[in-house]
């Protein structure tokens, strides 16, 4: 089947501005990841998904980034008030019902995001 | 808190060289261990992962890792390397309890000569 998508995959804005970035994760997968990668750095975990709620949160880095996932499948990542440290690749995994953290993720493509 | 370090950021190898990466965690507690891939232009994906039982665990495409508990290793080899290997490789680890927040490597870029 279908692989986890990601859109848009390339998103420039401006200092200050608003933007969602959407995940839709491997159909059945309970469990949903964010994570932000910046250049020549690995994945750095945001926040982790089980169904609707957000069973992690703790790699949010501040109040401007928000995560949702109101029905259980489909994800957004909210960065209010963007700024350019912000610029890095966002990328979003699912997997099956998590047991123990033992669960192959899937990634996405990822979006890659520029703040001027 | 955990951590994971990646000892090489760059490695260059010709065809048929054996190859070893390193990886060390930072982490009290009983974990779960990954290695993933990124080939270039393609997503991330997993080459291999231990949880328990024999720690010397066997993955895709002829690559192996073995967990030294006693030196929070989990280094990724494979005796015999191809083109097709040159890719980043990231090691990864999360807790055994409540362990969905994995931690990545900072990752190694192989590029195998032809």
């Amino acid at each position: 089947g279908a692989g986890v998508s990601q859109t848009p995959s390339n998103k420039v804005t401006e200092k200050g501005k608003y933007v969602e970035l959407r995940c839709d994760p491997i159909s059945g997968h309970t469990a949903l990841y964010w994570y932000r990668q910046s250049l020549g750095q690995g994945p750095e975990f945001l926040i982790y998904f089980q169904g609707t709620g957000a069973a992690d949160d703790s790699g949010l880095p501040n109040d401007r980034f928000f995560a949702v996932r109101p029905e259980g499948s489909v994800s957004t990542l909210k960065i209010q008030r963007t700024e350019r440290g912000d610029s890095a690749v966002y990328l979003c995994a699912s997997s099956l019902q998590p047991g123990q953290g033992q669960e192959t993720q899937y990634f996405g493509p990822g979006t890659r995001l520029l703040v001027l | 808190a955990q951590s994971v370090s990646q000892h090489n950021h760059h490695v260059i190898l010709s065809e048929a060289a054996s190859l070893e990466l390193g990886c060390n965690y930072s982490y009290g507690g009983t974990v779960n261990l990954f290695w993933y891939v990124q080939y270039p232009g393609q997503h991330l994906q997993l080459l291999l992962k231990y949880f328990s039982g024999d720690p010397l665990v066997k993955g895709i495409k002829g690559f192996e890792a073995e967990f030294i508990k006693s030196k929070f290793s989990f280094n990724l080899r494979k005796p015999s390397v191809q083109w097709s290997d040159t890719a980043e490789y990231f090691c990864a680890v999360n807790a055994r309890t409540g362990g969905f927040k994995t931690i990545f490597g900072a990752g190694t870029r192989l590029f195998v000569k032809a």
